[in-house]
């Protein structure tokens, strides 16, 4: 039982580049989400799904897409990374309470 | 905008001693409270919860107060430990997204 697991821990590209940050699941859980901490800073929600097939945008949604095609997987897309976008990336999930947070992708955008 | 804040971004602790960490929030209508520990390169650690129609509530060494008439809550960790060094956010909860405070790191000293 792994609980949330982030792939890759980290990952250096260059502007322009496009990547995914992948997030699964294995605790059945219907919500799925994507946060962003940047030094100093809590964590700020990206985007969200409440299950499999609906997604939302949260607070600081530009410059990155999402897909939920099961319920197990929540992958984050960048298109066209920019500096702007370094940061360390954190997946979470939950039934209703207690959320269960994935270790997290340091990301780095040069 | 963020709808939790902490009073103090450092807090310095004797070991042994009890530790207080403090949150505002702004947000009346947040029903539901998460207080989280992050060490370092790790993602956040769920620790206690409370929901607004409580006061108090306790878990091992850890106790969550809610105040709502001025929107506070604090964490207070009983016998502080070296283990317990770790940067601890609040987060307030509202249609299943977090939001949180930028957090205070704790120096537990020997």
């Amino acid at each position: 039982n792994a609980g949330v697991t982030q792939t890759p821990k980290f990952q250096v590209l260059k502007t322009g580049q496009s990547m995914t940050l992948q997030c699964a699941q294995d605790m059945n859980h219907e919500y799925m989400s994507w946060y962003r901490q940047d030094p100093g800073m809590g964590l700020r929600l990206i985007h969200y799904s409440v299950g499999a097939g609906i997604t939302d945008q949260g607070e600081v949604p530009n410059g990155y897409n999402v897909s939920r095609s099961t319920t197990e997987d929540f992958p984050l897309r960048l298109l066209s990374a920019a500096p702007s976008q370094t940061s360390v990336y954190f997946c979470a999930t939950t039934k209703g309470d207690g959320y269960t947070f994935g270790s997290g992708t340091r990301l780095t955008v040069v | 905008g963020e709808s939790v804040g902490l009073h103090l971004p450092t807090l310095s602790v004797q070991e042994g001693d009890n530790s207080i960490i403090n949150c505002a929030y702004s947000n009346s209508a947040s029903d539901y409270f998460i207080w989280y520990k992050q060490e370092s390169g790790k993602g956040p650690q769920f620790i206690i919860d409370i929901r607004s129609n409580m006061d108090k509530r306790q878990g091992q060494r850890v106790t969550v107060l809610l105040n709502k008439t001025v929107k506070h809550l604090s964490l207070q960790i009983a016998a502080t430990q070296p283990g317990d060094s770790a940067v601890y956010f609040c987060a307030d909860v509202n249609d299943y997204k977090l939001s949180f405070g930028a957090g205070t790191t704790v120096t537990v000293r020997a």
